[in-house]
């Protein structure tokens, strides 16, 4: 079984500093994993994602991830938020066994940026 | 372009009531399709996913049942709702075989009083 753990439930950020949102993971087997945004009363959408290859990920908005192995970490950053960055951001991740299309989301974390 | 539309947007209803939320796909054949449940605090829970008509697989027991009576339809219903079932329930579904990768539909929010 997998599991995504956000550790932090809120953080306020000014605007304009940078901000890193936590992901770590447990699973036994190799994964994919996910940033999903959620903007007030809406669905999700995808922020990036992590199949193979390099391990810094970029993204839409400006974000970008990086994939620890060693660390089962999967951190969201971005140098320079902004008023639009307000959401609820979600890591998630996905197994790779064949059929088996399922993500596991974290409990999420919701992104203040202060004026 | 493929879309995903689901409906009602809000929904109050009381206790015991039934439920129905429907979510339908649009260009796009055979996806896989499912149904996460949000609340409060509590991150997106996966209840029901389908790999195809009448294939329906139930992650968490409770009072809720999906169907999928078309290609491109999925429904979630209940019976009798129970106050626990308020949250927003979202429809999903997948964008590339064995990526995982979910596109979301816009959400149902349903308060039980």
């Amino acid at each position: 079984a997998q599991s995504v753990t956000q550790l932090d439930s809120q953080v306020p950020v000014f605007e304009e500093a940078p901000v890193e949102l936590r992901c770590n993971y447990s699973s036994s087997v190799s994964v994919y994993l996910f940033w999903y945004v959620q903007y007030p009363n809406q669905g999700l959408q995808l922020l990036l994602k992590y199949l193979s290859g390099s391990t810094l990920v970029k993204g839409i908005n400006g974000f970008e991830a990086e994939f620890n192995k060693s660390q089962t970490s999967f951190h969201l950053r971005k140098p320079s938020v902004h008023i639009s960055d307000t959401a609820e951001y979600f890591c998630a991740v996905s197994d790779l066994g064949f059929g088996n299309e399922k993500l596991t989301f974290g409990t999420g974390t919701r992104l203040t940026i202060i004026p | 372009s493929q879309t995903i539309h689901q409906w009602p947007a809000t929904l109050v209803q009381p206790v015991g009531s039934p439920l129905s939320l429907e979510c339908t796909v649009e260009g796009t054949s055979n996806p896989n399709l499912y149904w996460y449940r949000q609340a409060a605090g509590r991150g997106l829970q996966l209840l029901f996913y389908s790999i195809g008509i009448d294939q329906i697989s139930s992650e968490v027991p409770q009072n809720l049942s999906a169907s999928r009576p078309q290609d491109r339809q999925f429904i979630l219903s209940s019976k009798k709702l129970l106050l626990s079932d308020s949250g927003f329930y979202l429809c999903a579904w997948i964008g590339a075989p064995n990526t995982g990768e979910l596109f979301f539909g816009e959400g149902s929010r349903l308060t039980v009083l």
